[in-house]
């Protein structure tokens, strides 16, 4: 069965650094998300991203994020300049559409130092 | 700001009895609500998109209902075995629908008891 995968499973890194976390979404699907969960609490939604441009983004969502489709198959949130609050499981997910399921990846543990 | 609301945060069932937990979303602008059961060190997996009031689904011994008006939905396990324990979310999604984010409570974490 196609799943969504993501790498690095886990991301170290220190405050200021840039990391990018990348997602290899389901082949068919047309919409792709970043979600996060700091430790804690809710899943939070971070943006969405359909026909190449992004559909919806949250308050969280600011400036020092961005996300790219840089090919066919992959898809990358990018954090320029991490902070200490950015430490969190950073999930991906597809849909075929707006409205049914969105299948999740496992996710990116990120801890910034 | 949205609020979707789970409870209980957590619960511990004896293996073969039955349980059932909430989620509450705001019954204004409903759009659809999602069942997710996540796994400790997984992905979380789907299990239900419903969207209309009074819908009834069902996916093995795991089934739930739906009511927009009040707003509230009902996910039940029956007779609950080891491998149902995980967390339950569920998330909300507001009209507009299309490429929105899912607003998600904050799970209920379910532990079976053999």
């Amino acid at each position: 069965e196609p799943e969504v995968t993501q790498t690095p499973s886990h991301q170290v890194t220190q405050m200021g650094q840039e990391v990018i976390l990348r997602c290899v979404p389901i082949s068919n699907h047309l919409y792709f998300y970043w979600y996060r969960q700091i430790l804690g609490q809710k899943v939070e939604f971070l943006v969405s991203f359909y026909n190449n441009e992004i559909s919806e983004k949250s308050e969280i969502f600011d400036d020092q994020f961005s996300v790219e489709r840089p090919d066919g198959s992959n898809f990358t949130l990018k954090i320029r300049s991490t902070k200490l609050e950015d430490s969190a499981m950073y999930f991906c997910a597809s849909g075929p559409s707006g409205i049914e399921t969105q299948y999740f990846g496992p996710g990116t543990r990120l801890l910034v130092l | 700001i949205l609020n979707v609301e789970q409870s209980p945060q957590s619960l511990h069932v004896q293996e073969g009895d039955s349980t059932n937990f909430t989620c509450s979303f705001p019954s204004s602008n409903f759009y659809a609500l999602h069942w997710y059961r996540w796994e400790t060190a997984k992905s979380p997996e789907a299990l239900f998109v419903m969207t209309l009031n009074g819908d009834e689904k069902k996916k093995g011994r795991i089934s739930a209902t739906l009511n927009t008006k009040e707003g509230y939905s009902y996910l039940y396990i029956k007779g609950s075995q080891p491998e149902d324990s995980a967390t339950y979310l569920c998330a909300f999604i507001g009209v507009g629908g299309g490429a929105d984010g899912l607003t998600f409570g904050k799970g209920t974490h379910l532990i079976i008891q053999p």
